[in-house]
């Protein structure tokens, strides 16, 4: 069976610092690969997918960024966080070419301070 | 981008009433997906609706597309608590979600 998994859980970090959140994903390959961000009480915003390794589209300009040095990995980083930064950050996957249900990962809250 | 819009964007009844959810969209979806999401968990698919006029029931959920398959509802009889999360509507093989309805049910 597939699980994705994200950490850390949860993090607070002050303005200005950087940021590496990892997802991973077991069980498939070549899957695509998606992060979102959802403010409070909010819809999710998608920030980047990937179909394959090294592979990135970004949808919303900011300053966080996405790579993919594996099949299986997914990270989500930035240089230096903003306020605005914060939110609850999933990772999702699907599998290739398909139309079906997108798993998502128990997912990240980033405070920035 | 094909633009989902969701209504209401706030709910909260009693337990054992019922209510309907909407997606809109100006454009035609091949399918539609509906998810519920509680908090601090990521969304959970609860439905996918393909054909055009299709209706699915689950349990006491009732999911309708809409005839053009630019429109979607939800229908849920007496609700419970258990109910209560946030519903997100997604244009299938799209990655994009609607803002969500979040529903709260009150014993």
């Amino acid at each position: 069976s597939q699980t994705i998994h994200q950490w850390p859980a949860t993090l607070v970090q002050p303005v200005g610092s950087p940021l590496s959140l990892e997802c991973t994903v077991e069980g498939t390959s070549n899957p695509n690969l998606y992060w979102y961000r959802q403010a409070a009480g909010r819809g999710l915003q998608l920030l980047f997918y990937s179909v394959g390794i090294g592979q990135i589209s970004s949808e919303v300009p900011q300053n966080l960024s996405a790579s993919r040095p594996q099949d299986r990995q997914f990270i989500l980083s930035s240089k230096k966080l903003l306020l605005s930064d914060s939110g609850f950050y999933l990772c999702a996957w699907r599998r290739t070419g398909s139309f079906d249900e997108q798993f998502f990962g128990p997912g990240t809250r980033l405070t920035v301070l | 981008t094909q633009l989902l819009e969701q209504s209401p964007q706030f709910l909260s009844i009693q337990e054992g009433e019922n209510l309907t959810v909407y997606c809109n969209s100006s454009s035609v979806f091949s399918s539609l997906q509906w998810y519920r999401q509680e908090p601090g968990e990521g969304p959970v698919l609860l439905v996918t609706v393909v054909t055009g006029g299709e209706v699915k029931k689950l349990k006491r959920l009732t999911f309708q597309f809409g005839d053009a398959r630019k429109d979607s509802s939800l229908h849920i009889t007496a609700a419970q608590p258990g109910d209560t999360g946030l519903y997100l509507c997604a244009g299938a093989g799209d990655m994009r979600f609607g803002a969500g309805t979040r529903l709260t049910v009150k014993p």
